[in-house]
């Protein structure tokens, strides 16, 4: 069964430091996101991405975050200057359209020390 | 913008008996409903999925029923076994421009053999 897989699975590091998270959506999916959990909260919106270009993005998502697809395959988070309060882990999700199942990656772990 | 909140936060159940577990919503554009299951350390996996013009669903011991008028669903599972146990998230998604889902704070089920 296709899966959204995530790189790395757990990173650490320094704040201030930039971070990318790597996400391999399922080939056929045409809407990407990014989401993320605080140790024991609940899972919270940051963007979605169609067509190339981001479609929504929430309040978290600020001018420290972007995304990218760079490639046919990969779609990024890029964090520019980590803050504490950005460990958390950070899920990619796709789908085929709208209203229709998300399917999420297994995540990637971020400490920020 | 939404706001979905889920009771209870914590539910523990005898096996074989059923559970519920309800959300509320706040936008009354919202039209799409998703229920997941997170079990430790792992992804969100999605259990079972609404549409704002479906009443109720239902796929073997699990249902979603949806009232849009009070703007409340809930989700029911019958026949509870022990690997039910896991955290369970509601969510909620107007899809117009984009799936943001926004997530309810989840309900920690433990079914107790």
């Amino acid at each position: 069964e296709p899966e959204v897989t995530q790189t790395p699975s757990h990173q650490v590091t320094q704040m201030g430091q930039e971070v990318i998270l790597r996400c391999v959506p399922i080939s056929n999916h045409l809407y990407f996101y990014w989401y993320r959990q605080i140790l024991g909260q609940k899972v919270e919106f940051l963007v979605s991405f169609y067509n190339n270009e981001i479609s929504e993005k929430s309040e978290i998502f600020d001018d420290q975050f972007s995304v990218e697809r760079p490639d046919g395959s990969n779609f990024t988070l890029k964090i520019r200057s980590t803050k504490l309060e950005d460990s958390a882990m950070y899920f990619c999700a796709s789908s085929t359209q709208m209203n229709t199942e998300a399917f999420f990656g297994q995540g990637t772990r971020l400490t920020v020390v | 913008g939404e706001n979905v909140e889920q009771h209870p936060s914590t539910l523990s159940v005898q096996e074989g008996d059923s559970a519920v577990i309800k959300c509320t919503y706040s936008d009354s554009a919202s039209n799409y409903f998703p229920w997941y299951k997170q079990e430790l350390g792992k992804r969100p996996q999605l259990i079972i999925d609404i549409r704002s013009n479906v009443g109720e669903k239902k796929d073997q011991r699990i249902a979603v029923t949806l009232n849009k008028t009070a703007k409340h669903f809930s989700l029911h599972i019958t026949e509870t076994q022990p690997e039910d146990s896991a955290v369970y998230f509601c969510a909620a998604s107007n899809g117009w421009r984009a799936q943001k889902l926004v997530f309810g704070q989840g309900t920690r089920l433990t079914i107790n053999p």
